[in-house]
């Protein structure tokens, strides 16, 4: 397994409500990442960890919010959601010592209706 | 500033076919670059890296910093090379290291 699980794997929800992702992993790699997929547009950066408590912006991190309390899980947040966030949603982890790269989640596709 | 760009998004062959996917990027320093393969409905997984310098099912990539290009190659594309590729470049900022991602290539091997 790879070590990073995404929950929910799929979600539909009602513009303007609140919903959170959640990724978690078991590798101890200190720096998570949240990307959204979305056709034409490739992979974008919403918001990165780099460490517990320790969260930066990416390029599209408008309407979205992140936390990280342990060191295994990173939530991210779409205060109220609305129909320009229907995407996939995918997770990554890395560690920087190691010349690896990303390791993804399975992603999670968020419908907003 | 950093980018990578995939000029191709879309990208068809045929079975036996050589194959070759674009990349070129810009980067003030020196990079780290990635190939990722994205299967149908799956998650993203690492194809090459440029350090490692190494071949995966048949694929291979070579930096070319003149042309700052990282082409994706494979002498004989099979159906199954059928997915979503995506370069990827690695920066690092005070924060750590991000990624860059290109838009994508979806390659389609016919048979």
């Amino acid at each position: 397994d790879a070590g990073i699980t995404q929950s929910p794997r799929h979600k539909v929800t009602e513009t303007g409500t609140p919903v959170t992702l959640r990724c978690h992993q078991t590798e101890n790699h200190r720096y998570m990442y949240w990307y959204r997929q979305d056709p034409g547009h490739g992979l974008r950066l919403i918001h990165y960890s780099y460490g517990v408590k320790d969260t930066d912006k990416g390029e599209v991190s408008d309407g979205y919010s992140v936390s990280r309390s342990k060191t295994e899980d990173f939530l991210l947040t779409l205060e109220s959601a609305t129909s320009s966030q229907t995407s996939v949603y995918f997770c990554a982890i890395s560690d920087p010592l190691q010349y690896s790269g990303y390791t993804f989640g399975s992603g999670t596709r968020l419908t907003v209706v | 500033a950093q980018r990578v760009t995939q000029p191709e998004k879309l990208l068809s062959v045929f079975k036996g076919a050589p194959v070759e996917l674009k990349c070129n990027y810009s980067y003030s320093g020196s990079p780290e670059l990635f190939w990722y393969v994205q299967y149908s409905r799956q998650r993203l997984q690492l194809l090459l890296r440029h350090i490692s310098r190494e071949s995966i099912k048949g694929f291979t990539a070579d930096l070319n910093k003149g042309e700052t290009s990282f082409h994706l190659k494979k002498p004989f594309a099979q159906e199954e090379d059928s997915a979503m590729y995506y370069c990827a470049l690695s920066g690092h900022s005070g924060t750590g290291n991000q990624f860059y991602f290109g838009t994508g290539t979806s390659l389609t091997v016919i048979p």
